[in-house]
């Protein structure tokens, strides 16, 4: 298939490790987003990239997270030092170009627990 | 500040019923508003966007900048509709979508 991919889709961690996340987006797609979202909320924002660029990290809660796509195409969200309260859906899009503008297809989601 | 209302969590209609999911929104300038559905098992994916004028599954939505809103309507309602709905916004041209908390719709036989 063709769509997002995301791995893993289901990641349990103890508190204080280190994860990271992989999202592949659509080929050619030039913009790529990740969002969270918590039980029983809408997916919030946490940043986004165009091409290799990290556009906008104004979602990012904190320093323990930090999100790279160095060549442009697959990019990795990276959480430091787990808490309890980093347990969320993690979800990746990614679009032709700016969400506003053009259809923004998402991953299945990577399912984050620490314990 | 960009914000999305939508106050059911949960919705409950027949099948053959007709079927409204409210969505308000806040924001200064001109937005562009969506919904996404999620099915069971399924991807979070785009049902439709005010901008096209589209009526897709039979949902439309109109954008009422005066209420400030974009409910979701069908007029009959069928058991392949019971989802996950987010009402989304982005101001014009950007990147980023706003979403609200999501209404699961169930649709009974």
């Amino acid at each position: 298939g063709a769509g997002v991919s995301q791995s893993p889709r289901y990641k349990v961690t103890k508190r204080g490790q280190d994860v990271a996340l992989r999202c592949d987006p659509i080929s050619g797609h030039v913009s790529l987003y990740w969002y969270r979202q918590a039980l029983g909320q809408g997916p919030e924002f946490l940043t986004y990239f165009n091409y290799e660029a990290q556009q906008d990290k104004s979602g990012l809660p904190n320093d323990r997270f930090s999100a790279e796509r160095p060549e442009g195409s697959i990019s990795t969200l990276t959480i430091q030092r787990t808490e309890q309260r980093d347990s969320a859906m993690y979800r990746c899009a990614s679009s032709l170009g700016p969400a506003g503008n053009t259809e923004a297809f998402f991953g299945q989601g990577t399912r984050l627990t620490v314990v | 500040a960009q914000r999305v209302t939508q106050p059911e969590k949960l919705l409950s209609v027949f099948k053959g019923a007709p079927v409204e999911l409210k969505c308000n929104y806040s924001y200064s300038g001109s937005p562009e508003l969506f919904w996404y559905v999620q099915y069971s098992r399924q991807r979070l994916q785009l049902l439709l966007r005010h901008i096209s004028r589209e009526s897709i599954k039979g949902f439309t939505a109109d954008l009422n900048k005066g209420e400030t809103s974009f409910h979701l309507k069908k007029p009959f309602a069928q058991e392949e509709d019971s989802a996950m709905y987010y009402c989304a916004l982005a101001g014009l041209g950007a990147q980023k979508l706003v979403f609200g908390q999501g209404t699961r719709l169930t649709i009974n036989p």
